[in-house]
Formats: structure tokens, sequence, C-alpha cells
């Protein structure tokens, strides 16, 4: 079956600019996440939905960070006026449910770049 | 406050050597999972092994071993005869309350034929 997908693979974008990530989780996983790699870092904790709904959005670093999951699969990662610093690679992954953490699967990333 | 620590920043080894790649981490929680996830050059991060805090039998699949010592916050990986695929970065995760997991800064592991 298929596994997480995220489009764009490679997004270059300018500084001041907005961006859109894509996630598209396995099918029938409820739960899921979004993190950020930085090189040579483990990936950092962004936010995870559980179904629809933002369950725990701690991990954003400030309000130019907003994610959706409207009818609970698919879900866009949304940066405002990018800056320097919001280039890494951002990770999604999905699991069955959240109830407890189980086993997360991963997507390939899409690599930030902003110039 | 909640944290891993990997020291280990980078290993390198010749394929056949056994191998450990350390992880410590810091929780007041009394329940807990802890995770390894092996990260290849291709990129996506893969599954290891889940562990909770009360389940502290260390466990074997093929040449993996990971050995949890609650005494000393201690969640191990040992790769037995190392093979040239095992190249990659090694994260050890850890899973408490709420839904966030955090992550230690990888262990870049190096195996050379």
């Amino acid at each position: 079956g298929a596994g997480v997908s995220q489009t764009p693979s490679n997004k270059v974008t300018e500084k001041g600019k907005y961006v859109e990530l894509r996630c598209d989780p396995i099918s029938g996983h409820t739960a899921l996440y979004w993190y950020r790699q930085s090189l040579g870092q483990g990936p950092e904790f962004l936010i995870y939905f559980q179904g629809t709904g933002a369950a725990d959005d701690s991990g954003l670093p400030n309000d130019r960070f907003f994610a959706v999951r409207p009818e609970g699969s698919v879900s866009t990662l949304k940066i405002q006026r990018t800056e320097r610093g919001d280039s890494a690679v951002y990770l999604c992954a999905s699991s069955l449910d959240g109830v407890l953490p189980n086993e997360q699967f991963f997507g390939p990333g899409t690599r930030l770049t902003v110039l | 406050a909640q944290k891993v620590t990997q020291a280990q920043t980078e290993i390198s080894v010749v394929e056949k050597e056994d191998v450990t790649l350390d992880c410590v981490y810091e929780t007041r929680d009394t329940t807990y999972y802890l995770f390894w996830y092996k990260q290849p050059p291709s990129g996506e991060l893969v599954f290891l092994i889940r562990r909770n805090s009360f389940d502290e039998q260390n466990e074997i699949s093929g040449r993996y071993s990971w050995n949890f010592q609650k005494s000393t916050s201690s969640f191990n990986f040992t790769i037995t005869a190392s093979q040239v695929v095992d190249s990659a970065v090694y994260f050890c995760a850890l899973h408490t309350g709420g839904f966030k997991t955090i992550f230690g800064a990888g262990t870049r592991l190096f195996v050379k034929a």
C-alpha cells in the first residue's frame, strides 16, 4: 500500500512569501503529525491532529505557522511571511490513532529553502 | 523537563563489528514510551522499536537488541555483526503524556566494508 506522501519534495521561496506544504497520510490513519528537521538535528514536533482537529499545536514556533486537516485526511502546513530561519525539512507522519503513541510512518519530507 | 540525549554524534565501525548506540532520557512522568527510528540516506524515518516504561525486558530482533535500564534512564541500541546497509542516522525518541514525541539529535553510523 501507499505510504505517506508529501508535496512538493523541494520548495524554494523568497523571504516574505507564503508557502503551503501538503501531506497525504496513509489511508485510515487518524493521527497526523508535522515535524521540522534542521540539518544535523532530530525531528522537532510542530503539531498533532487527531482526525480533523489539532489536538496539540504547542510546537508551532509562532503565529506565522498554521496547519489544517479539514476532512481528517490530507493536511496542509502553511507558513506566512517566510524567514530564512524557516529553512528546513518539514516531515509529516501518520499513525493508526493517537490514543497510545503508536509507530509513526514518516513521509519523505519537503525541503524548504527561504532565500 | 523532557529531554533525549544521544551523546554520540557519529560512530564509524568496520563491517561485522558490534556497535552500541547510547540514549539517555529525562522525564518526571511515570508512564512514557521510548522509540528508536532509523533514517537511511534516502531520508525517510523508519520505526524500529517501541518500549513502554513498565516493560524493562530487553528485546532482541535479529541482529538488533535493545537494553532498557530505568535506573540509569537509558535505552541503548546494539547492532551485532554490523553491515554496510546499517549505515544511517539513528534517533531515540521519548513520548510522555499528551501527543508530543521528543527526538534526540541522532547518531550517524558509518559501517565500512
